[in-house]
């Protein structure tokens, strides 16, 4: 089946340190993928959208300067926390649909969880 | 704006016995697909099952199936012969029409308990 490989799974890291997250697509081509937070026992809050060759659709309230998203190929986005701070600490999830299929699911990264100290 | 509610923070089940999880959900949309994922302590999301809403058979996956009511927009999962592996946190999602863009809304979820 179609698999999604997110990368760091754990990060821990100072104050004011910049942390880049990778999320690929490992057999199929994603021009879409879709980047989630999700804090403890809570539902997962979708960030913003990827969209390979353009810029990303961000949701209300989520900074695009504090959350960098780059799509540079069909397999793989990236999300940059610049300057994190305790408050950004939390789990990070990716997803991607594989473009060809119709009504094809969402396919998940196993996620990264981000601790800032 | 689609909405998808779980009125259900929490449920537990007996090993063995069937339990159901509630979802309803608001839209204005005819074309839509609606998704109950599991995400177990690991969370990893698990994709559980998957509805088309031109469809009106209820989708069914092993132990797993749905009870789709369209006109009243509720999409329970009944999980049946329960199994500790089941433990786990299950989200209802509803996604918009057939673009590859569409994105995902989930309910705040349900966390299912199986006791031995």
């Amino acid at each position: 089946g179609a698999v999604v490989s997110q990368h760091p799974s754990r990060v821990i890291c100072k104050s004011g340190t910049s942390v880049k997250i990778e999320c690929r697509s490992l057999d199929f081509q994603a021009t879409t993928m879709f980047w989630y937070r999700q804090f403890p026992k809570k539902s997962l809050m979708l960030m913003a959208t990827s969209n390979e060759g353009s810029k990303a659709t961000y949701e209300q309230g989520v900074e695009k300067d504090k959350f960098l998203i780059n799509h540079a190929s069909l397999t793989l986005s990236t999300l940059t926390v610049t300057s994190a701070h305790p408050e950004d600490s939390s789990f990070y999830i990716c997803s991607a649909r594989d473009a060809r299929q119709v009504i094809g699911s969402q396919h998940f990264g196993d996620g990264t969880r981000l601790s800032i100290l | 704006a689609q909405t998808v509610t779980q009125s259900q923070p929490e449920m537990s089940v007996q090993e063995a016995e069937t339990v159901t999880l509630s979802c309803t959900y608001d839209t204005s949309e005819s074309d839509y697909y609606l998704f109950w994922y599991k995400q177990p302590p690991s969370r990893q999301m698990i994709l559980v099952i998957r509805q088309e809403a031109y469809k009106q058979q209820n989708a069914t996956e092993n132990r797993f199936s749905v009870n789709f009511q369209k006109a009243a927009k509720s999409f329970s999962l009944k999980i049946s012969d329960s199994q500790l592996g089941d433990a786990a946190m299950y989200f209802c999602a509803y996604r918009r029409g057939r673009t590859s863009g569409s994105r995902l809304t989930f309910g705040e979820g349900t966390q299912l308990t199986v006791n031995p």
